[in-house]
C-alpha cells in the first residue's frame, strides 16, 4: 500500500532556511501536498504539486519534486517564528476514491 | 465562512459508553473522511464517504460507524469507547474527485478512561 514517510523533527534558526524532506511510494500518485497544522489547529493546506512537475514556487515556499527517486521537498525561504509547526507530506492515490495518505508530520522548531 | 464544523472540541468518555462526532460542511462538498491523528502515526484514515447515502472504511475502521443521510453531515459514532480510541479526531471535506485541496475541521480530542 501508500506509504509516506518523513522526519519527525526539525529546528532551524530565524532567517534561515528550512528544509523538509518527505518519501512516498506511490509512483501513480496524481498529487503531492504540503499541510502544515500549528496547534490546537486542523491541517491547512499550504502548497501542492502535480505529480508531472519538478518545482513548484510560492512567495517564500519552494517545492521540489524527484519522481525517480520518490522524493519531495519543501523549502522555506526567511525562516519565521511563525513558521514553528508540525508539517505533513500527503500523496493522493490516482484511482479509485483518490485517497489521501499523509505522513507523521515534521514538527518544525524555529529557534529566535 | 464557517467550512467544515466539528462538535465537540474536547471529550471525555468512560470506557464503555457510546457517543457521536459531529461534523458538518457548508461547501456543499461531495466527499467527507474522518481521520485520526496519534503521536507517531500521523492521520490515519477511519471512514469515508463519496456522497448522500455512500460510505466505506478507511484504514482503523474497528470500533467506529458513520453514516451519510444529507451532503452536509458527517457524523462518527463510537459504539463502546475504549482507551485505545483516545486521539484527536479530524473531519475533512473536498469537493470532489478532482479537487486538490481537502478542508479540515478543528478537531475533536477525545480520551476515553
Amino acid at each position: 500500500g501508500e506509504d509516506v514517510e518523513q522526519s519527525l523533527f526539525l529546528s532551524v534558526r530565524e532567517g534561515d532556511s528550512s528544509v523538509i524532506n518527505c518519501t512516498y511510494t506511490d509512483s501513480s500518485s496524481t498529487y503531492l501536498y504540503w499541510y502544515k497544522q500549528e496547534p490546537g489547529a486542523g491541517l491547512q493546506l499550504l502548497t501542492y504539486i502535480f505529480s508531472n512537475m519538478d518545482m513548484k514556487q510560492d512567495q517564500r515556499l519552494t517545492v521540489l519534486l524527484n519522481k525517480k527517486d520518490k522524493h519531495l521537498s519543501l523549502r522555506i525561504a526567511d525562516t519565521q517564528t511563525g513558521d514553528s509547526a508540525i508539517y505533513f507530506c500527503a500523496e493522493r492515490e490516482s484511482g479509485g476514491y483518490q485517497k489521501v495518505t499523509f505522513g507523521i508530520g515534521t514538527k518544525l522548531q524555529v529557534i529566535p | 465562512n464557517a467550512g467544515v464544523t466539528q462538535t465537540p472540541k474536547f471529550q471525555v468518555l468512560k470506557t464503555g459508553q457510546s457517543m457521536t462526532l459531529q461534523c458538518a460542511q457548508d461547501m456543499n462538498h461531495e466527499y467527507m473522511s474522518w481521520y485520526r491523528q496519534d503521536p507517531g502515526m500521523g492521520l490515519r484514515l477511519i471512514h469515508y464517504s463519496v456522497g448522500a447515502g455512500i460510505t466505506d472504511q478507511g484504514e482503523v475502521p474497528n470500533g467506529y460507524n458513520v453514516s451519510r443521510s444529507t451532503t452536509e453531515d458527517f457524523p462518527l459514532r463510537l459504539l463502546s469507547a475504549a482507551p485505545s480510541q483516545t486521539s484527536v479526531y479530524f473531519c475533512a471535506s473536498t469537493v470532489g474527485r478532482m479537487n486538490t485541496e481537502a478542508f479540515f475541521g478543528q478537531g475533536t480530542r477525545l480520551t476515553v478512561v
